[in-house]
């Protein structure tokens, strides 16, 4: 079935630093890559996406490009704030088939120090 | 818009007892998620809904889960008889609708965090 595997955290920066979060994906056909932020007692939030092989998504200075020859799908920011404290999903949806279900990774949990 | 409503934001109850979650989606999304997230097993997809209609219930764990989406606009996860392990944070999320890298994001509540003591 589908997977998704990032790098387990915590990962601490100090602001200004930069950032890359790995995720590499298992999966049949052509799924669509999500990068998801979670906010301490806050709910999911879509951070940016990708729906094509090398298309690169781009949200409030972060960054992913996805790679079909490498399956992955990082995320980068070249200069992290105290704001971007937060937990991390890199999650898919393949919907090639009859499944549209939202595979999830196990999350990152970032904090960044002022 | 609003965005996705939950309610309760926090639920305490004592072990037996009956829990009902509830959940308004986004106007005009057509599927509707339940997820459970853990620190032990992240985040779990429940239940998910297209037209009101449950499409893949696999995820729930028990027969002690039922979800229901009596309209468009509406949406409850019930856990009867409660238990200590079901403490969790609930999420309900939206999407316009399944297929289709434009309609097929989801977008979550705030959560409801579930203790059973």
């Amino acid at each position: 079935g589908d997977s998704v595997t990032q790098m387990e955290g915590p990962v601490t920066l100090s602001e200004e630093a930069f950032l890359t979060i790995n995720c590499t994906y298992t999966a049949t056909g052509y799924p669509s890559l999500f990068w998801y932020v979670q906010y301490p007692g806050e709910g999911l939030q879509l951070l940016l996406k990708a729906t094509k092989a090398d298309d690169k998504g781009s949200n409030k200075g972060f960054e992913a490009t996805y790679r079909k020859e490498t399956t992955s799908f990082h995320l980068e920011k070249g200069s992290v704030q105290v704001s971007d404290s937060a937990v991390y999903f890199c999650a898919l949806i393949n919907s090639g088939g009859s499944n549209y279900k939202l595979t999830f990774g196990k999350g990152t949990l970032l904090t960044v120090n002022p | 818009d609003a965005g996705v409503i939950q309610s309760p934001r926090h639920e305490v109850t004592e072990m037996g007892q009956e829990v009902t979650l509830r959940c308004k989606p986004i106007s005009g999304h057509n599927s509707l998620f339940w997820y459970r997230q853990t620190m032990m097993r992240g985040l779990e997809l429940l239940i998910y809904f297209n037209n009101n209609v449950p499409i893949d219930d696999s995820g729930m764990p028990e027969d002690r889960f039922s979800a229901k989406m009596p309209n468009a606009s509406f949406s409850t996860l019930k856990i009867q008889p409660s238990e200590p392990r079901d403490s969790a944070v609930y999420f309900c999320a939206s999407s316009l609708g399944l297929a289709g890298p434009q309609v097929n994001i989801q977008y979550f509540g705030a959560g409801t965090r579930l203790s059973v003591l």
